[in-house]
């Protein structure tokens, strides 16, 4: 099993650009989770799927930010427009629905805006 | 969600047991207590989760008070790999999983 997949590992843009990060979770895993990690700020829940289905987006910053999960193997998590202070390290995880609900994490995605 | 504290930081030396602790004194009867890692520039990892009894797996003990309002994570023999951030999470009884880190132990393993 290859694990939870996210590209791209690093992305530069500058401010006002669009960013498009994407997740490729465990097959067979029916929730999916977005989180953002920042020095001040820790680990952060951003959002997460059940089945496909945005369950709670509590977490997302601002309507700058949106995440889709168009099917069971595959989301992406949006920021239009970017800004200097999304600068962080985005990760993703799946888990399988069940009692364990153990999440594996994928190796993220570290985001710079210049 | 209830909340846990645990110390900022905690060193050991290799080969030595290490015993990082967790207070949630606001624990609720369903909520399970897990325990994560995340080694310098990667991902957090599962490590080990309880919700009454101690637990053993093949990378550590986690031991549960009996009023549940504590617990301590157990590597028995720390090595230069456990080095790591260490958190302590209280997952509710949802299906979904969601889990709120907090802050977490600095484990330093010294040579």
């Amino acid at each position: 099993d290859a694990g939870v997949i996210q590209s791209p590992r690093h992305e530069v843009t500058e401010m006002g650009q669009e960013v498009t990060l994407r997740c490729k979770p465990i097959s067979g895993h029916n929730s999916l989770f977005w989180y953002r990690q920042t020095m001040m700020r820790g680990l952060e829940l951003l959002i997460y799927f059940n089945n496909n289905v945005p369950i709670d987006d509590s977490g997302m910053p601002e309507d700058r930010f949106s995440a889709k999960m168009p099917n069971a193997s595959f989301s992406t998590l949006k920021i239009q427009p970017s800004e200097p202070r999304d600068s962080a390290v985005y990760f993703c995880a799946s888990s399988p629905t069940g009692e364990r609900n153990i999440q594996y994490f994928g190796a993220g995605t570290r985001l710079s805006v210049l | 969600d209830a909340k846990t504290t645990q110390p900022n930081s905690m060193e050991s030396n290799e080969e030595e047991p290490v015993h990082l602790p967790c207070n949630h004194s606001t624990i609720s009867g369903t909520d399970y207590i897990h325990w994560y890692r995340q080694l310098p520039s990667q991902g957090p990892e599962y490590v080990i989760h309880g919700l009454t009894s101690n637990v053993n797996n093949r990378m550590a003990s986690l031991a549960i008070a009996e009023d549940r309002k504590s617990s301590t994570l157990i590597l028995h023999r720390a090595t230069l790999r456990d080095a790591a951030v260490y958190y302590c999470i209280l997952r509710g009884g949802t299906s979904y999983g969601k889990l709120t880190f907090g802050q977490g132990t600095i484990l330093t393993v010294h040579p």
